[in-house]
């Protein structure tokens, strides 16, 4: 089965840095990736999907990349912000194809941004 | 304004007993789920919809069970039979394709914090 793993539990930086979190998986290529951000006792948030067939996607200060030779995701915040001190999560189909629409989730990395 | 609400925030159970948690949508989607979500583990798939009247098993299904008799609520029964229920439960809906899933985006409710006396 698929498997997710958001290499680090926690990432402190300063104001004003770049933030960049890693997402890996260890099977199968998936068809798309997204990630999204939870503040503590809310919902997720949706920020961006990447398909397999796109390198990179931007979003305002928000870069995503995809190496599915590396089997890596990588989620870049520039010109961080406190605002931006939440969790965030890596998803990616949970099926071989994509063919359920389901998800798997990694568990998150915790981002501090100090001013 | 359209968007998707759990109700209630917070919920206590006794042991023994079954609660039901609420998921309302609004925004005409087809699929929805249901997830768990425990400290330092990602969210856990309990079950999910992708259309009216027809719903699937997740990763984590043992104990709960839900029904989807209309397009727009997605109720989770938290049965005496799930052993460790303490958790904060998430909803999510998203656009689906009408019983068959797309790649879309999940849009997630506030949650509900279940916590077992």
């Amino acid at each position: 089965s698929q498997k997710i793993e958001q290499n680090s539990e926690a990432l402190n930086i300063q104001e004003g840095k770049t933030a960049t979190l890693t997402c890996n998986y260890t099977n199968y290529s998936p068809a798309y990736l997204q990630w999204y951000r939870q503040d503590p006792g809310r919902g997720p948030v949706f920020l961006l999907l990447i398909r397999e067939n796109e390198k990179e996607k931007r979003k305002e200060r928000l870069k995503v990349t995809f190496d599915t030779t590396l089997k890596q995701s990588l989620f870049h915040i520039t010109a961080s912000q406190p605002a931006d001190s939440a969790t965030y999560l890596c998803a990616l189909d949970s099926d071989y194809g994509g063919s359920q629409g389901n998800l798997i989730f990694g568990k998150g990395t915790k981002l501090s941004v100090k001013p | 304004d359209g968007g998707i609400t759990q109700s209630p925030k917070y919920l206590f159970r006794k042991e023994g007993q079954n609660v039901t948690l609420s998921c309302e949508q609004n925004l005409n989607h087809d699929a929805m789920y249901w997830y768990r979500q425990d400290p330092g583990q990602g969210l856990r798939l309990i079950y999910y919809s992708q259309i009216v009247n027809d719903f699937q098993k997740g990763d984590i299904a043992e104990g709960y069970s839900v029904s989807r008799e209309k397009k727009e609520s997605f109720p989770l029964t938290v049965t005496s039979a799930q052993k460790n229920p303490t958790a904060f439960y998430l909803c999510a809906s998203s656009i689906g394709g009408g019983g068959r899933p797309t790649y879309n985006e999940q849009f997630f409710g506030p949650g509900t914090r279940l916590t077992v006396l």
